[in-house]
């Protein structure tokens, strides 16, 4: 069975760079039959998506959210990482790690399965 | 404001179907896979629909989906009080190159 686990501060403070990272079990990162991407919940609102990553380092990110953004692959560890910098209050939010189906050059299938999430809040 | 939209919320009574809509344009819904997610807060999202109309291995034949044009619709059948939770469509954009969500309904088992 495969399983995400999302790490990482709870707290950061304003115009600080966030490290998040997420341990996969039960599946090989490097395996090519899948992306990994990162998904945030604010407080009270929707899902937002900030961008996959494939195995070999190719990316996709949020448009919003590209010039903040980071994503990593550590093979070895069978981990990937999100690096979001200059961060705000509206950063505050659930982080999801999650596996990606998809077909193409990129494009989603699903989003299975996903990690229960880490929260980070952005105060000083 | 989410690039696909959804109503902000659904009901209905156990036993019930519903029926949940997701619009979008020719970019997105129109051109790629459309998926569904079950979210009961403080859980990992579960995905429930994907490729328009699949069902994961787990997920009861009583969620169904489909896609037509540019909207999708999730259904639900037999409808139970453990299924109250929010939902959420998403699709490629290939135009943004990116994953796009509805803003997620809320099912109520009234």
């Amino acid at each position: 069975q495969v399983h995400l686990q999302e790490s990482g501060p709870g707290l950061a403070k304003p115009s600080e760079t966030l490290s998040l990272t997420c341990t996969v079990s039960g599946d090989s990162i490097s395996s090519g039959d899948y992306f990994w991407s990162w998904i945030r919940q604010p407080p009270g609102k929707g899902l937002e998506w900030i961008g996959n990553i494939y195995y070999r380092g190719n990316t996709f990110y949020s448009p919003s959210l590209k010039s903040r953004v980071i994503m990593s692959i550590d093979a070895s560890g069978n981990q990937f990482s999100l690096t979001l910098t200059s961060l705000t209050a509206a950063d505050t939010a659930l982080y999801y790690c999650a596996r990606v189906k998809y077909y193409g050059t990129g494009a989603l299938r699903g989003l299975d399965p996903w990690g229960q999430g880490t929260l980070v809040t952005v105060s000083s | 404001q989410s690039v696909l939209t959804q109503p902000p919320s659904v009901s209905a009574a156990p036993g019930q179907r519903v029926t949940i809509s997701c619009s979008g344009s020719t970019s997105n819904i129109g051109d790629n896979y459309v998926s569904w997610y079950q979210h009961f807060p403080g859980t990992a999202p579960k995905l429930v629909i994907y490729d328009n109309y699949k069902r994961p291995s787990g997920i009861p034949d009583r969620f169904s989906g489909s896609k037509s044009g540019t909207s999708a619709t999730l259904a639900i059948t037999g409808l139970q009080t453990g299924d109250e939770a929010d939902f959420y469509c998403g699709t490629w954009d290939t135009s943004l190159l990116s994953v796009v969500f509805g803003g997620g309904t809320k099912l109520t088992v009234l």
